[in-house]
């Protein structure tokens, strides 16, 4: 059964540092890995996007790495903001769904203070 | 509208009572996800429809929860003789013109049940 691990459970910044959150995975027979951002109450927003064929992917201020065969991803966030503080979770797709079913982390709550 | 849209947002229900939760999917998408999210954890995968049908329904926590598609757009969760486990925000996502496992799940914002 796949386990997603995220640490830390929660990180606090100050503003304008870069910051690097973790996401492991137990079953490296994956189809792709996503980061989403969950701001309270509120339902997720994908981030980016990486398939297993994939190392990284970019989105402006945010990098995602995967290393498929040591079950790991980070989310590189440069220049934090404090409109960067939510909730960030991973999820993976497991092969042997034909599906797309995500298996979660439990997340990393970001603060950033000014 | 162009996202995912769930209703109610919020509702309270007494232990014992049942419960209906309405999801609209993106229009079009095939494949549409529940996902149940305790309090301070990841969502947790229920059940999957690719159009009308429902393909995995491998995570539903017990036999009071039920799911339905019944024309292949609006899905319904409907929770019987609710308890107070049952406590949770209930996460629909949609993805995929033509279905499939590498495209984004969008989702909705959720319904929050709270089961005094």
């Amino acid at each position: 059964k796949q386990e997603v691990t995220q640490i830390p459970a929660a990180l606090s910044v100050p503003e304008g540092e870069n910051l690097v959150l973790n996401c492991s995975f137990t079953d490296s027979a994956i189809y792709n890995l996503q980061w989403f951002r969950q701001d309270p109450g509120k339902g997720l927003t994908s981030l980016l996007l990486i398939q297993s064929s994939q190392r990284e992917q970019t989105s402006g201020r945010l990098n995602a790495s995967l290393d498929k065969s040591s079950g790991r991803s980070t989310l590189y966030i440069a220049a934090s903001q404090p409109g960067d503080s939510a909730t960030y979770l991973c999820a993976v797709t497991s092969r042997g769904t034909s599906y797309g079913k995500l298996t979660f982390g439990q997340g990393t709550i970001l603060t950033v203070h000014p | 509208g162009a996202g995912v849209s769930q209703s109610p947002r919020y509702k309270v229900a007494k232990r014992g009572q049942d419960v209906a939760l309405r999801c609209d999917p993106i229009s079009g998408h095939v494949s549409l996800f529940w996902y149940q999210q305790a309090l301070g954890q990841g969502p947790e995968f229920l059940t999957y429809f690719q159009n009308e049908a429902q393909l995995d329904k491998s995570g539903l926590p017990s036999d009071r929860f039920f799911a339905e598609r019944p024309e292949g757009s609006v899905s319904t969760l409907k929770i019987q003789r609710t308890q107070q486990e049952d406590s949770a925000v209930y996460l629909c996502a949609s993805s995929g013109i033509r279905g499939g496992f590498n495209q984004p799940q969008h989702f909705g914002d959720g319904t929050r049940l709270s089961i005094l």
